[in-house]
């Protein structure tokens, strides 16, 4: 089975902080993505990478970098954090092109106070 | 946005009934996924359905799509307890490598 494994499952920081989220999966997966999931807007696309050290923005990049410099991890970092980015944070990967199927993490709850 | 648009955004049911759940979405697609999310977690693959498809089956799912009207539907027979979650349908919008999800349908299932 493709295990999506994600650093923290609970996370409190303070605004400005730099906040480091990992996710490692073990199934050589291609593809992995970050998103957030807030209420009544389901999840929205923070970056996605098809490849080592290829990235690509999703939908709201705004705030967050991403890297990925082995092929099962994909590092999701909030260069200085904000009361707005307290959010669910989930991790997914998929095969690669033309393998829709994404296999997602458990999530990280994540606070800025 | 390309985003799918879930219908109703609540369900509520008693065991045995059978639950159905809608999505819009606004683009042309290659395939149109769902997905179920209990309470808190991630999310898991259901069922995938491609463009050139109308209906498929996967145990007591069974999902349909019309793509001239732009919608799916997502039927669960016989709904059970642990069938309680959040369902999500996810597009592709023609991108092979980006996913547009949709913000969901709680279904509760009562005992």
């Amino acid at each position: 089975d493709v295990k999506v494994t994600q650093s923290s499952r609970y996370l409190v920081k303070r605004t400005g902080e730099k906040v480091f989220l990992e996710c490692v999966q073990d199934m050589d997966h291609e593809n992995m993505f970050w998103y957030r999931q807030d209420p009544g807007l389901g999840l929205r696309l923070i970056y996605f990478s098809y490849d080592v050290k290829m990235k690509e923005k999703g939908d709201i990049p705004e705030g967050y970098s991403v890297s990925r410099e082995k092929k099962e991890r994909f590092s999701l970092i909030l260069e200085s954090a904000s009361t707005n980015q307290t959010s669910m944070y989930l991790c997914a990967s998929s095969k690669g092109p033309l393998y829709y199927e994404q296999y997602f993490g458990p999530g990280t709850r994540l606070t800025v106070t | 946005s390309q985003q799918g648009e879930e219908d109703p955004q609540a369900l509520s049911i008693q065991e045995g009934e059978n639950a159905t759940m809608n999505c819009s979405y606004k683009t042309s697609i290659n395939n149109l996924q769902w997905y179920r999310q209990n309470s808190g977690r991630g999310l898991v693959h259901l069922i995938l359905i491609r463009s050139n498809e109308r209906e498929k089956h996967s145990g007591r799912l069974r999902v349909t799509l019309d793509t001239s009207k732009k919608s799916s539907s997502l039927l669960i027979t016989a709904s059970r307890a642990a069938d309680t979650a959040s369902y999500f349908c996810a597009t592709d919008g023609y991108n092979f490598n980006k996913f547009y999800f949709g913000s969901g349908t709680k279904l509760n299932v009562k005992p």
